[in-house]
């Protein structure tokens, strides 16, 4: 079975310029998430969706940052304008949120570059 | 709030030495689960090990132990024969119920290097 893809892989950017990250969860997941990771900030939780509706979106750091899920196979991040202090790499991970069954799978990530 | 303490910033040890990471949580949940997860250099977090709170029994996968205490709060985790592979960033995880139920709260990392 196919892992959570992630595309692009590597982004690099000019500041201002809008950015958009894709996710494709497990097939059969109902719990999708999305983290940044930093050095100064080691792994934060962003936005997380529940059968394609945003659950808790506390992380989200600004209103540059929005989150959709149209469908449960698919998932975006968007940053517009783009700044510096977002380069990062950004994580999606799903789960299926079932009792017993929470751990989460991640993508290989999105390392954003924004200059 | 839950909260995971990584104390140990970073280790380093030799080939076949053998290693604990150790994991102390916080939580008012009487049913929680705890998680590890391993970041390799190339960057992919990978899914080690789900505990629940229920489940006190420590657990063996060939090089890798898991010791759970309840009375201390701790969730530690051993390499035993520690090898160059086993080189990452190790995170422990604590499960968030409630409402949707699985949010996870994540510890700051401890860096393994194992050397040659």
């Amino acid at each position: 079975d196919a892992g959570v893809i992630q595309s692009p892989r590597h982004e690099v950017t000019e500041m201002g310029q809008e950015v958009t990250l894709r996710c494709k969860p497990i097939s059969g997941h109902n719990s999708l998430f999305w983290y940044r990771q930093t050095m100064m900030r080691g792994l934060e939780l962003l936005i997380y969706f529940n059968n394609n509706v945003p659950i808790d979106d506390s992380g989200m750091p600004e209103d540059r940052f929005s989150a959709k899920m149209p469908n449960a196979s698919f998932s975006t991040l968007k940053i517009q304008p783009s700044e510096p202090r977002d380069s990062a790499v950004y994580f999606c991970a799903s789960s299926l949120a079932r009792t017993g069954d929470y751990e989460q799978y991640f993508g290989p990530g999105t390392r954003l570059t924004v200059t | 709030a839950q909260k995971v303490t990584q104390a140990q910033t970073e280790i380093s040890v030799v080939e076949k030495e053998d290693v604990t990471l150790d994991c102390v949580y916080e939580t008012r949940d009487t049913t929680y689960y705890l998680f590890w997860y391993k970041q390799p250099p190339s960057g992919e977090l990978v899914f080690l090990i789900r505990r629940n709170s229920f489940d006190e029994q420590n657990e063996i996968s060939g090089r890798y132990s898991w010791n759970f205490q309840k009375s201390t709060s701790s969730f530690n985790f051993t390499i035993t024969a520690s090898q160059v592979v086993d080189s990452a960033v190790y995170f422990c995880a604590l499960s968030e119920l409630g409402g949707y139920g699985n949010k996870l709260v994540f510890g700051a990392g401890t860096i393994l290097r194992v050397k040659s």
